[in-house]
């Protein structure tokens, strides 16, 4: 089972920053926080994943709070390609041969 | 980055009929790739665990003699769909970790769609 809550859907703006909420109450000190994204009928793709620092690439923003029972995913700038199902995961660092287990996932709409 | 490809990408047969998914590993090798399904509208499934040299590991529920999984190099897992019906039409997709690593990052191939007339 999923160890993750998130909000079945959200709608966000273009040009807006799309903020997705993740509650992961019961996470390890050695899990890590990653997220993926599945745009329709494509295979999931990795946005980004941390551990208890915020964490920033070029494609998103990643906000675990102090306690780490929750996180945000942020798209600063979401466009209408941004549109899919995003998913929160928790697993264990270095636990490659351990597969993801996806949970519902928030289905995100970008609205012109 | 990493990439991973199936093939085919969509395949329709007719019932009764075998049907083989590929996945490899373009750019990196992968002891271990692992294998979903997806129904329309729903979250991906984990099927099985494919271990290079070895036999996979399937979840519980999931007939290892109807999904034939072989993972005979490190490039490379195949899935046989034995004797499909309907009820197998869906979303396959594969996924593989880069050997080596330890942030556990894993890379998905960009699924293959099944459906079994």
């Amino acid at each position: 089972d999923a160890k993750t809550t998130q909000p079945p859907s959200m709608d966000c703006a273009e040009g807006r920053a799309a903020n997705l909420p993740c509650n992961h109450s019961t996470i390890s000190g050695n899990e890590y926080v990653y997220w993926y994204r599945q745009i329709h009928s494509q295979g999931p793709q990795y946005i980004i994943h941390g551990l208890k620092n915020n964490e920033t690439n070029e494609m998103a923003s990643l906000i675990i709070t102090e306690d780490r029972k929750s996180s945000t995913l942020i798209l600063p700038h979401a466009t209408l390609r941004d549109t899919a199902v995003y998913y929160c995961i928790v697993r264990v660092a270095g636990s490659g041969n351990t597969p993801l287990v996806f949970g519902k996932g928030t289905r995100l709409s970008v609205i012109a | 980055g990493a990439v991973v490809s199936q093939h085919p990408s969509w395949v329709i047969c007719k019932s009764g009929t075998s049907v083989k998914i590929e996945c490899r590993s373009l750019d990196f090798q992968a002891t271990t790739m692992f294998w979903y399904r997806q129904f329309p509208k729903q979250s991906l499934m984990l099927m099985a665990t494919s271990n290079e040299g070895s036999k996979a590991t399937y979840e519980q529920g999931v007939e290892k003699d109807k999904f034939l999984i072989n993972h005979a190099s490190l490039t490379l897992s195949t899935l046989t769909v034995t004797s499909a019906h309907p009820e197998d039409s869906s979303f396959y997709i594969c996924s593989a970790r880069v050997t080596g690593t330890t942030n556990g990052e894993q890379f998905f191939g960009p699924g293959t769609r099944l459906t079994v007339l």
